[in-house]
């Protein structure tokens, strides 16, 4: 098993436009969780599925991003209309079925964002 | 209103001394708490974890205490090697169950110099 995998590593793209980044988490794992993390600071939540089902959202995720998990399997996060505000590193985590927070996630190396 | 706060945005220390990195959190709720260690370039990797039914947990050169009524927490690596330069993040999780989600501080960048 190759851990958490993300893609794109990096993508640069014009205010305005619609990204989509794919998360594909270690096979045994049914939790998914989505950060963002900003220059200066730590990693926020974005939201969280288990199995398919998306069960928390932060405030953070606006109308303009949506985060699915069709077959709960690989996860997608799509941002429309990009704005500056939204360049950040965006992080994919998963774990084990039972093993929430507390447990430590295993997270991915991250999409790099630059909205320019 | 930042929960969990790393007041010390970096640290050096000697290789083979001792690293301490601290953590201060403001909520109550909070029962478990996690220390993350972040390379450049790569996603944080969990280090070591604590219950708020304990004080102290230990794993190798790692130990974190918990000091509840101060609503503090440390990381203490000994010896440190240079390898272990890096940035330290520390996690909470509120108590609940149903939520899974990590508060993170700001992180602290430790460098350990040979």
């Amino acid at each position: 098993d190759t851990g958490v995998s993300q893609d794109p590593r990096h993508k640069i793209t014009k205010r305005g436009q619609n990204v989509t980044f794919r998360c594909d988490p270690i096979s045994e794992h049914n939790r998914l969780y989505w950060y963002r993390q900003t220059l200066g600071q730590g990693p926020e939540f974005l939201t969280y599925f288990q199995n398919e089902a998306q069960l928390e959202k932060s405030r953070l995720l606006s109308d303009r991003f949506s985060a699915e998990r069709p077959k709960g399997s690989f996860s997608t996060l799509e941002i429309q209309r990009t704005e500056q505000g939204d360049s950040a590193m965006y992080l994919c985590a998963s774990s084990l079925p039972g093993q929430g927070a507390n447990y430590g996630y295993t997270f991915g190396s991250g999409t790099r964002l630059t909205v320019v | 209103d930042q929960q969990v706060k790393q007041n010390s945005p970096s640290l050096s220390v000697q290789e083979g001394r001792i690293s301490i990195l601290n953590c201060d959190y403001t909520n109550s709720m909070f029962d478990y708490f996690l220390w993350y260690k972040k390379y450049p370039a790569e996603g944080p990797t969990f280090l070591i974890s604590i219950s708020s039914i304990k004080d102290k947990n230990e794993d190798g050169r790692f130990t974190v205490f918990l000091n509840k009524s101060a609503k503090h927490l440390s990381l203490h690596i000994v010896p440190s090697q240079p390898g272990d330069s890096a940035v330290y993040f520390c996690a909470a999780n509120r108590r609940g169950g149903a939520t899974n989600k990590l508060i993170f501080g700001t992180g602290t960048l430790l460098a350990v110099q040979p």
